[in-house]
């Protein structure tokens, strides 16, 4: 398995309270993706990163602000945490774009109450 | 810009029986295609891609997947479905793109049910 980790795996808070997901890769690969998972609405890409500072938005980036700050790591924050934010999150890295895959972490269940 | 459309966002077979799952994808440059498999509460897995070597991919568990240009397809099939197949199926498509622009965009998704 490709060394990906995401923390917490499990996370409840409030709303109004900011929150950092991380995911942590081994294979450093050079891109690195967060992706939200809704019934219904598949996998969209909140942001991705192409390098070290190097990020850009996805699909659906508002709310939400990325860091990467090293290679192996890339923070995702929700700044102010509303219920539709509600979601699984999964981090996602990949050697380069065209044909290669990409690989997933076991997400993050984020519930906002 | 590229897209995925999976036809049925669920489909339910019989075990024993043919597993058709369908994605059409639209694409400007020639793209390279993937379908994933999600377990519960699982990440997703790759299944199989197609990088333009052949057209008839053949992936893990007894799946495979055709590209056909002129129909803008890459629909995923299994001879016999096994119960352990039920799960989320995802098609994606990925482009090469200049600089830093990502090009992989996921379809929404096909949850296929086994039925004993």
């Amino acid at each position: 398995d490709a060394g990906i980790t995401q923390s917490p795996r499990h996370k409840v808070t409030e709303t109004g309270t900011p929150v950092t997901l991380r995911c942590h890769q081994t294979e450093n690969h050079r891109y690195m993706y967060w992706y939200r998972q809704d019934p219904g609405h598949g996998l969209r890409l909140i942001h991705y990163s192409y390098g070290v500072k190097d990020t850009d938005k996805g699909e659906v980036s508002d709310g939400y602000s990325v860091s990467r700050s090293k290679t192996e790591d890339f923070l995702l924050t929700l700044e102010s945490a509303t219920s539709s934010q509600t979601s699984v999150y999964f981090c996602a890295i990949r050697s380069q774009q065209g044909n290669t895959e990409a690989f997933f972490g076991q997400g993050t269940r984020l519930t906002v109450v | 810009a590229q897209s995925v459309t999976q036809l049925g966002s669920h489909v339910s077979v019989s075990e024993g029986a043919l597993v058709l799952l369908r994605c059409n994808y639209s694409s400007s440059v020639p793209p390279y295609l993937f379908w994933y498999v999600q377990y519960p509460n699982q990440g997703l897995q790759l299944l199989l891609k197609y990088t333009s070597a052949a057209t008839l991919v053949k992936g893990i568990n007894g799946f495979e997947a055709e590209f056909k240009k002129s129909e803008t397809s890459f629909h995923l099939t299994k001879p016999s479905a096994h119960m352990s197949d039920a799960a989320e199926y995802f098609c994606a498509v990925s482009v090469d793109q200049g600089g830093g622009a990502d090009g992989l965009t996921f379809g929404k998704g096909t949850h296929l049910i086994i039925q004993p």
